[in-house]
């Protein structure tokens, strides 16, 4: 069974304060790994795919990295408008395809002034 | 472009009624997924079709829930009877297979309480 568990579950960061959240996963056969954020009352809202160890991904304040059993995003120098909850997806490898995901709970982040 | 859309966004409701929850994807996505998230347990998803077609219901908690897909544009989640502990919040979401790793893209939710 796919697994996926992430830390801390809680964050508080000073604006500036740069850090990382983790996102290990168990599964069988990786064919992708998906970061999401999630803003209080709406749904979550794609930032990244990964597919293979090594890779990294950017986008503004943010780096998403990969290793064979783990996923850090990290964020640099935050802003109170990065305050969020990050939550992290893998999708498995399945005979015929497929297109399921398995969550982690999520990262919940907030940044300060 | 208009993203997933689902309605209602709250539902309040007494236990033992019928609660329909109701998605429309994104146009030219094949794959529509619903799943349910609560504090406890984060987002689980309950049911996922291909071109309108179920392909994994493993998740649908009981025989209470069923859902239908009948059309490319439309799908309902429903509770029948529905019990307080089917509070959550409901999301759809939807993708397209394109290379296969394509993201799903979530609407807002439908809030459910049950009283």
């Amino acid at each position: 069974e796919d697994q996926v568990t992430q830390s801390p579950e809680a964050l508080r960061l000073q604006e500036g304060e740069s850090s990382s959240l983790n996102c290990s996963y168990t599964v069988s056969g990786l064919r992708g790994l998906f970061w999401y954020r999630q803003d209080p009352g709406k749904g979550p809202e794609f930032l990244f795919t990964l597919y293979s160890a090594g890779e990294e991904k950017e986008k503004e304040r943010l780096k998403a990295t990969l290793t064979k059993k783990e996923s850090f995003l990290h964020i640099t120098a935050p802003k109170p408008e990065d305050s969020a909850t990050y939550l992290c997806a893998v999708q498995a490898r399945l005979t015929g395809g497929g297109n399921k995901l398995t969550f982690g709970t999520g990262t919940q982040l907030k940044v300060e002034l | 472009d208009a993203g997933v859309i689902q309605s209602p966004r709250h539902e309040v409701t007494e236990m033992g009624q019928e609660v329909t929850l109701r998605c429309k994807p994104i146009s030219g996505h094949d794959y529509l997924f619903w799943y349910r998230q609560t504090m406890m347990r984060g987002l689980e998803l309950l049911i996922y079709f291909n071109n309108n077609v179920p392909i994994d219901d493993s998740g649908m908690p009981e025989d209470r829930f069923s859902a239908k897909m009948p059309n490319a544009s439309f799908s309902t989640l429903k509770i029948q009877p529905s019990e307080p502990r089917d509070s959550a919040v409901y999301f759809c979401a939807s993708s397209f297979w394109g290379l296969g790793n394509q993201p799903q893209h979530f609407g807002d939710g439908t809030r459910l309480s049950i009283l």
